[in-house]
């Protein structure tokens, strides 16, 4: 699978919107973008995937980038119990045959 | 109840200790895993199925072993507990998805060792 580069660590303020930016220059055209996060003390959390249209669900949206080598994770309104690692995973589904691969995530912070 | 379930929650064992980690699930998921997280590593993957019969090694799966006992059942052995596996392991599951694309995976709530 593609190498996703994330930064080490965010910070946001309460209530205000959080943009996670995720990177995979590598991706293939099979590839979909897988986003997880996991919140302190608990196991990882699926919260969003998608393959080339930006996608919303009730946690979050992803915006992925016209040429899908870039992806943004939006939290529209961030509360405190956002603050977690967030994980940006890239899957083949060519290679159904195979389990994702976390990375080291993004720490996000949230202050009130 | 939750829907994976870890035992044991923390164990504390010596080195050179055999250690068994269970995991089951009541999800009726096809596909088992397990992964390790260690502080400023993320999670690795260490073994995963997708089925009874199926076994896979994943990125660490040296000093590991596992045993896929069932659909919901799958568990994690240290032959021969090392200090360096000292870590939190998680268990998860997942179902086949769509197109290809592995279903959404669901975790327990981990189960940390420490080897003394």
């Amino acid at each position: 699978d593609a190498k996703t580069t994330q930064p080490n660590s965010m910070e946001s303020n309460e209530e205000e919107p959080v943009h996670l930016p995720c990177n995979h220059s590598t991706i293939s055209g099979t590839d979909y973008i897988h986003w997880y996060r996991q919140l302190p003390s608990q196991g990882p959390e699926y919260v969003i995937h998608g393959l080339t249209s930006n996608v919303n669900n009730r946690m979050a949206s992803l915006a992925i980038a016209e040429d899908r080598k870039s992806s943004t994770l939006i939290l529209h309104r961030a509360t405190l119990r956002d603050a977690a690692v967030y994980y940006c995973i890239l899957r083949d589904a060519d290679q159904a045959g195979t389990a994702l691969i976390f990375g080291k995530g993004t720490t996000l912070s949230v202050s009130s | 109840d939750a829907d994976v379930t870890q035992t044991p929650r923390n164990r504390i064992t010596k080195t050179g200790k055999r250690i068994m980690l269970e995991c089951s699930q009541t999800k009726g998921h096809d596909r088992m895993y397990w992964y390790r997280q260690d502080p400023g590593l993320g999670l690795r993957l260490i073994y995963y199925s997708f089925d009874v019969k199926d076994i896979n090694k994943g990125e660490i799966s040296d000093g590991y072993s596992v045993s896929r006992q069932a659909q919901a059942k799958f568990s994690l052995s240290l032959e021969s507990a090392i200090p360096n596996q000292t870590a939190l392991y998680f268990c998860a599951t997942s179902d086949i998805g769509f197109f290809g694309n592995t279903g959404e995976l669901f975790f327990g709530e981990g189960s940390r060792l420490t080897v003394l």
